[in-house]
């Protein structure tokens, strides 16, 4: 299986801030269509996860362009320009161009 | 808008059996893959299960194999997941997703307890 591997597990942030997490997969995630298959998921306190970024890079719609996802091969980042308090949760990487499908282990994103 | 909506969960011995139902409405049923995450208490995410379109295909994680079954009724655009022998640790809520390999769309969830 496709063990994927995010850091840190645990990020503190003051509003207003930048914030990074990293994802790194154990192979390449370039499925046979060309694309590669790395998604990002937002999971609120007492909420269904919601995803955020799609194909590594892409933004889903409605989601704050504060937000953004980029890397390739085996190393994945998302972004968060400044962080506002409506972030504050778990966030999740998941590859999706092997089976089994497998996320990371989340990180908590909490303010400082 | 396109709506999934889990039911089915319970509180079930050790070894019994449980089957959960997502209805899905507001897209194309019957040309989406389809699939089931979990979640334990406290824990992070697993996915569970896939299954393709015309259920051609049916993909599982290897702690499930054999034991969960995942299926679909495109008449009535739902997918089921029916879960075998249950142990334990596969106490979770569980969530049903839509599944190209993106996960772009989830359900509710629905809590399965599993508990003597």
């Amino acid at each position: 299986d496709v063990v994927m591997t995010q850091s840190p597990l645990s990020l503190p942030v003051t509003l207003g801030q930048p914030a990074s997490i990293s994802c790194r997969s154990s192979q390449g995630l370039v499925f046979s269509d060309g694309n590669t298959y790395l998604s990002w998921f937002q999971q609120r306190p007492g909420q269904s996860p919601r995803r955020l970024i799609y194909k590594a890079s892409e933004r889903d719609s409605g989601v704050p362009d504060r937000f953004s996802g980029s890397g390739s091969g085996t190393d994945f980042t998302l972004k968060i320009s400044r962080v506002e308090s409506e972030d504050i949760g778990v966030y999740y990487c998941m590859q999706g161009s092997h089976w089994p499908h497998t996320f990371g282990q989340g990180t908590r994103l909490e303010i400082k | 808008e396109v709506q999934l909506v889990e039911s089915g969960g319970g509180l079930v011995q050790p070894g019994g059996s449980l089957r959960l139902s997502c209805a899905a409405s507001g897209f194309t049923f019957s040309t989406y893959h389809m699939g089931w995450v979990r979640q334990a208490p406290g824990k992070g995410l697993e996915w569970v299960a896939n299954i393709s379109p015309s259920a051609g295909a049916l993909y599982y994680v290897e702690s499930v194999r054999g034991r969960f079954t995942i299926s679909r009724d495109d008449a009535k655009g739902s997918v089921y997941l029916q879960m075998n022998s249950l142990r334990v640790e596969d106490a979770a809520a569980y969530y049903c997703v839509r599944d190209g390999g993106q996960l772009d769309y989830w359900g509710q969830g629905t809590l399965v307890t599993v508990s003597s």
